[in-house]
């Protein structure tokens, strides 16, 4: 089955006790995505991905980092996890559709973080 | 002004009626719309794609893109209490490039 996988599902950390959100997808994706989402103010763009050690950074990219060693997995890395970090992370994968040249980016699960 | 704006609702439709949601963006180079539905708890869906002005249809949904007036909208006809959802409008403002700004979200209620 064609998916996106996020681990884990629900965390719930402290301040500075650094944490790794894994994203791995299974559809030989080139470009991965990582976004928040907070009440009132929507999806935001965290980091992307366009292929294997290329990424660039999104809206919101202060306190995050990630790596792209292999094309299927694309971590979020939170060094120094703070309160305002707490909030629903999604990872996405899609791919370029010939023709149009645009793309269909598919979302994982999501992982609900909280930081205390 | 917010790159990418969509009324919060919620907007209350009855069930068998058209749902029509709106989205107005403000870079006038962006280049690909997107709608995705997202239940409660769950993460957004792809539900329609537009790149070109005019009408995209696609069952029982319709993409309305106005590139003169940077205005996009979804219509869904004959409304099922399924369709109850947040719809997020998406664009791509940049050719060659997966960078996606989203809309705040409409919530759509279908009234049985």
């Amino acid at each position: 089955e064609a998916q996106v996988t996020q681990n884990p599902r629900y965390l719930i950390t402290v301040t500075g006790k650094k944490l790794t959100v894994t994203c791995s997808q299974n559809m030989n994706h080139e470009y991965m995505s990582w976004y928040r989402q907070d009440p009132g103010l929507g999806l935001r763009q965290i980091y992307y991905s366009m292929n294997v050690e290329v990424t660039d950074k999104g809206d919101v990219p202060e306190g995050y980092k990630v790596s792209r060693k292999e094309k299927r997995n694309f971590p979020l890395i939170l060094e120094s996890p703070s309160p305002n970090q707490t909030s629903l992370y999604f990872c996405a994968s899609s791919f370029r559709r010939s023709g149009t040249g645009t793309y269909e980016q598919y979302f994982g699960p999501g992982t609900r973080l909280t930081v205390t | 002004q917010k790159e990418v704006e969509q009324n919060s609702g919620p907007l209350s439709v009855p069930e068998g009626a058209i749902a029509s949601l709106n989205c107005t963006y403000s870079d006038r180079v962006s280049q690909s719309f997107f709608w995705y539905r997202q239940y409660s708890g769950k993460s957004p869906e792809l539900i329609m794609s537009i790149y070109s002005n005019g009408d995209k249809e696609d069952g029982r949904f319709t993409a309305q893109l106005n590139k003169a007036s940077q205005y996009v909208s979804l219509l869904i006809r004959d409304s099922q209490p399924s369709d109850s959802a947040t719809y997020l409008c998406a664009v791509n403002k940049i050719q060659g490039a997966q960078k996606l700004v989203f809309g705040q979200g409409t919530r759509l209620t279908i009234n049985p």
